[in-house]
């Protein structure tokens, strides 16, 4: 699976838009990108994933750039219970895979009132 | 219905003894995955398993022993516990279908004297 790079930390007003950058140029053309969250001293908790098109659900948008080499992960409305660690990682998807995660170092996001 | 159980949520042991850690999921999915969360090194990889019967090592798998007689559990034990395995060890289940996220559990805390 591939390498991602993500800053170690960010800081959002609340109420403003969290964008939360991630680099993955070594990128193969059947990896998916998956983000995920850790809310302090709780599992993971799968956010949304996409392949090559931008992603939207109730909780984010996942914008991919075109070469797929980076992604974008946006918090609308960040909140303070939006506060936590967020991976970006990237998995191969299909038969045979063993489905496993690696996780980096993520980013640390810190809403502020 | 509380999909992914582990048990106990906190526990003390003596270095040499030997201890297991207990996932049980409601939902039937053939993944099940086993992470330590420590400081300064993020989640890490122990041992994961794609059905009964079926276990492959992770990043970081010595000292650790892992078996899956039933799909519903997963325990993970530590044959003569030590000091560095001191951790907050979580679990995670996955189905089988391509494109779906791990759902995580609440975490074990282990602390080794």
């Amino acid at each position: 699976d591939a390498k991602t790079t993500q800053p170690p930390s960010m800081d959002c007003a609340e109420g403003r838009a969290a964008n939360l950058p991630c680099n993955h140029s070594t990128i193969s053309g059947n990896e998916y990108v998956y983000w995920y969250r850790q809310i302090h001293s709780q599992g993971p908790q799968y956010i949304i994933h996409g392949l090559k098109n931008n992603e939207t659900n109730e909780m984010a948008s996942l914008i991919i750039t075109e070469d797929r080499k980076s992604s974008t992960l946006i918090l609308p409305h960040a909140t303070l219970r939006d506060t936590a660690v967020y991976y970006c990682i990237v998995r191969v998807d299909g038969s045979g895979n063993t489905g496993k995660l690696i996780f980096g170092q993520g980013t640390t996001l810190q809403v502020k009132p | 219905d509380a999909g992914i159980t582990q048990s106990p949520r906190y526990k003390i042991t003596e270095t040499g003894r030997q201890v297991t850690l207990m996932c049980h999921q409601t939902w039937s999915h053939s993944y099940m995955f086993w992470y330590r969360q420590d400081l300064g090194h993020g989640l890490r990889l122990i041992y994961y398993s794609a059905a009964a019967d079926i276990t492959d090592k992770g990043e970081v798998p010595d000292g650790y022993v892992v078996s899956r007689s039933k799909t519903e559990n997963f325990p993970l034990t530590l044959e003569s516990a030590t000091r560095s395995q001191t951790s907050v060890y979580f679990c995670a289940t996955k189905r089988m279908d391509m494109n779906t996220e791990a759902f995580f559990g609440q975490g074990t805390r282990l602390t080794v004297v």
